[in-house]
């Protein structure tokens, strides 16, 4: 059975400073890796899909990595903001069209 | 609409009672899933529809839970004789295509509480 694990669970940081975010999971055999955000009361944003044949994906100052041999995900987040407070997920796909198994989240506040 | 759409978006209700959930997905997504979140635990998987093929139900707890979905358009969740531990946020997703290339997108929930 898939098990997803992040940690931290939770994170405080100065505004400017870059965030990095860990997600493994323990069965290697993913189809693609997923992370998001959700806000309080919210449902969830989806920030950055890594296909498992690819190493990392970026998107502005959002870049996520994946190790698929070793079971991790990075999720980097540069110059930190007041507005980046949130909890973040990251979630496994094991096949086409399947289920998203979840971790438990990271909440993040981000001081200004 | 421009994304998912969840109603009602609280419900409180007592136990016993029977509640529906609703979804309406993204216009042109095929795929459609239902998750649920309880308080201070992660994201569970309920049920899974893709087009008109037989639906994952997988994850549904138990045979209180169940859900329909008309072709790819609204999907609807039901808890019949409701417990307190069914109280949760009732997260619906759609995805467009039939493989895993595409994210799935959420919509903001139901919140669902038992008196």
């Amino acid at each position: 059975k898939q098990e997803v694990t992040q940690i931290p669970a939770a994170l405080s940081v100065p505004e400017g400073e870059n965030l990095v975010l860990n997600c493994s999971f323990t069965d290697s055999a993913i189809y693609n890796l997923q992370w998001f955000r959700q806000d309080p009361g919210k449902g969830l944003t989806s920030l950055l899909l890594i296909q498992s044949s690819q190493r990392e994906q970026t998107s502005g100052r959002l870049n996520a990595s994946l190790d698929k041999s070793s079971g991790r995900s990075t999720l980097y987040i540069a110059a930190s903001q007041p507005g980046d407070s949130a909890t973040y997920l990251c979630a496994v796909i094991k096949a086409a069209g399947n289920k998203l198994t979840f971790g438990g989240g990271t909440r993040v506040l981000v001081k200004p | 609409g421009a994304g998912v759409s969840q109603s009602p978006s609280n419900k409180v209700t007592e136990k016993g009672k029977d509640v529906e959930l609703r979804c309406d997905p993204i216009s042109g997504h095929t795929a459609l899933y239902w998750y649920r979140q309880r308080l201070g635990q992660g994201l569970e998987f309920l049920i899974y529809f893709q087009g008109n093929s037989a639906p994952d139900k997988s994850g549904l707890p138990s045979d209180r839970f169940s859900a329909e979905r008309t072709g790819e358009s609204v999907s609807t969740l039901t808890i019949q004789r409701t417990q307190q531990e069914d109280s949760a946020v009732y997260l619906c997703a759609s995805r467009y295509g039939t493989g895993g290339s595409q994210p799935q997108h959420f919509g903001d929930g139901t919140r669902l509480s038992i008196l």
